[in-house]
């Protein structure tokens, strides 16, 4: 129990384009969504909080109208990279909180994204 | 106050040996701290997990040393296996706020 599926896991994309990233749980409901994204040797970092029906919770320093999140039912969030950059290549990972133990956030597989 | 430190940066073990990984945090609200293993490419997985009222917390050969007072927590690897090498990521909670990581640790098991 407690999946959490991403997809896609790699994505390849040109400078100015814009690249939208699935985040679902499989077998349970997600209360709270989150999204990482870690750099190459490096810890994850939190870039935003989202829940079902309610604006994301962004990190400071995170551009919300670059990163848009779309947390649309309990079991899907979104996240869409617009116009993106390659300083915006990354390996993003998502995770959900709301199985069982509580406070357990469980992570999806990551993506991938290469922007040319 | 919110950072979790952790050590060392890299570790290297022979098959068999035992892995020590150590993690410090400043924040005594914290009330949840998990491990977890990540393989290059994939997502963390939770590994081991404990709150601060047991001192100790073992799974296979996983277990989670717990030092209220020094603020500490450590992962020991019993009998490391190439199958271990991964990086380790130590990590605090505070009820349902955000979960804070270190900057990871990663181990080498060597045959």
């Amino acid at each position: 129990g407690a999946v959490v599926s991403q997809h896609p896991s790699r994505v390849i994309c040109k400078s100015g384009t814009s690249v939208k990233i699935e985040c679902r749980s499989l077998d349970f409901q997600a209360t709270t969504m989150f999204w990482y994204r870690q750099f190459p040797k490096q810890s994850l970092m939190l870039m935003a909080t989202s829940n079902e029906g309610s604006k994301a919770t962004y990190e400071q320093g995170v551009e919300k109208d670059k990163f848009l999140i779309n947390h649309a039912s309990l079991t899907l969030s979104t996240l869409t990279v617009t116009s993106a950059h390659p300083e915006d290549s990354s390996f993003y990972i998502c995770s959900a909180e709301g199985g069982l133990p509580s406070n357990e956030q469980f992570f999806g597989p990551g993506t991938r994204l290469t922007v040319l | 106050q919110q950072q979790v430190k952790q050590s060392p940066q890299s570790l290297i073990v022979q098959k068999g040996g035992i892995s020590i990984i150590n993690c410090a945090y400043e924040n005594t609200a914290f009330d949840y701290f998990p491990w977890y293993q990540q393989f290059p490419g994939k997502g963390p997985a939770l590994l081991i997990a404990i709150r601060p009222d047991v001192s100790e917390k073992k799974e296979g050969r996983f277990t989670i040393s717990f030092n209220k007072s020094a603020k500490q927590f450590s992962l020991h690897i019993m009998d490391s296996q190439p199958g271990d090498s991964a990086t380790y990521f130590c990590a605090a909670i505070s009820g349902t706020d955000k979960l804070i990581f270190g900057t990871g640790t990663r181990l080498q098991v060597f045959p």
